[in-house]
């Protein structure tokens, strides 16, 4: 199976800041990267796709980058609707795995 | 606007099997561009993929559970269900079922809202 594994597991930042994420991958997996938001209680939200897709009707605020092990997801100006855990996920190879999360609160 | 809705037991004694069954609304699951998917996740923790399966019935289940999993599929309901069978607490999760794109480019999306399932005697 490919790991990944997120950096940092949780990360407190203010209102306004520029908040980054990284994921790596155990091999590489090309762009075959995707990011998901999720808020407590309810199922992950695709947010990025293919590395650095914007999925339609996300703010431009979020994005991603990065290709084979060493994935990038940042939000541009922290709001405070963006408090939530993302998860990186991998589809090059079966089983999808994805990475641990990072908990992202309000400082 | 395609949704899915999982449904079944909230308690499932140990050692018995854990059934659920996802209902696809507002799409056909016949549709030969999309995978249909279970994930789970354990309170507090975080996501883990189950397996798939296509319209016609081929699937594909996570090693890791793979002995205990069967995933299948009924296209005149429009559902698709998963069976895990000798649960034990380890088993106790959130359960989310997904549609996954077929092609080079894929994600998993949209997702059902999730059943809490929690394995105890």
């Amino acid at each position: 199976d490919i790991q990944m594994t997120q950096s940092p597991s949780s990360l407190s930042a203010s209102i306004g800041d520029r908040v980054t994420i990284t994921c790596q991958a155990s091999q590489d997996i090309s762009h075959f990267l995707n990011w998901y938001q999720q808020k407590p209680g309810k199922a992950p939200k695709l947010l990025i796709y293919d590395a650095s897709n914007l999925e339609t009707g996300v703010p431009s605020r979020f994005s991603g980058s990065g290709s084979g092990t060493d994935f990038t997801f940042t939000i541009s100006s922290l709001q405070p609707e963006d408090i939530a855990t993302y998860y990186c996920q991998q589809y090059d190879n079966l089983p999808i795995t994805f990475g641990q999360g990072t908990r992202l609160e309000i400082k | 606007q395609l949704q899915l809705q999982e449904s079944g037991p909230g308690l499932v004694k140990p050692s018995e099997t854990l059934s659920l069954t996802c209902t696809v609304s507002g799409g056909s699951i016949s549709n030969t561009s999309y995978f249909w998917d279970w994930i789970r996740q354990p309170p507090g923790k975080g996501l883990e993929w189950i397996g798939t399966i296509y319209y016609s019935g081929s699937t594909y289940c996570n090693p890791s559970l793979k002995s205990r999993v069967t995933i299948s599929v009924d296209s005149s309901k429009n559902q698709f269900s998963l069976k895990l069978s000798s649960v034990t607490a380890a088993d106790t999760a959130v359960y989310y079922c997904s549609r996954r794109t077929f092609g080079v480019v894929s994600w998993l999306d949209p997702w059902g809202q999730g059943t809490l399932v929690t394995v105890s005697s």
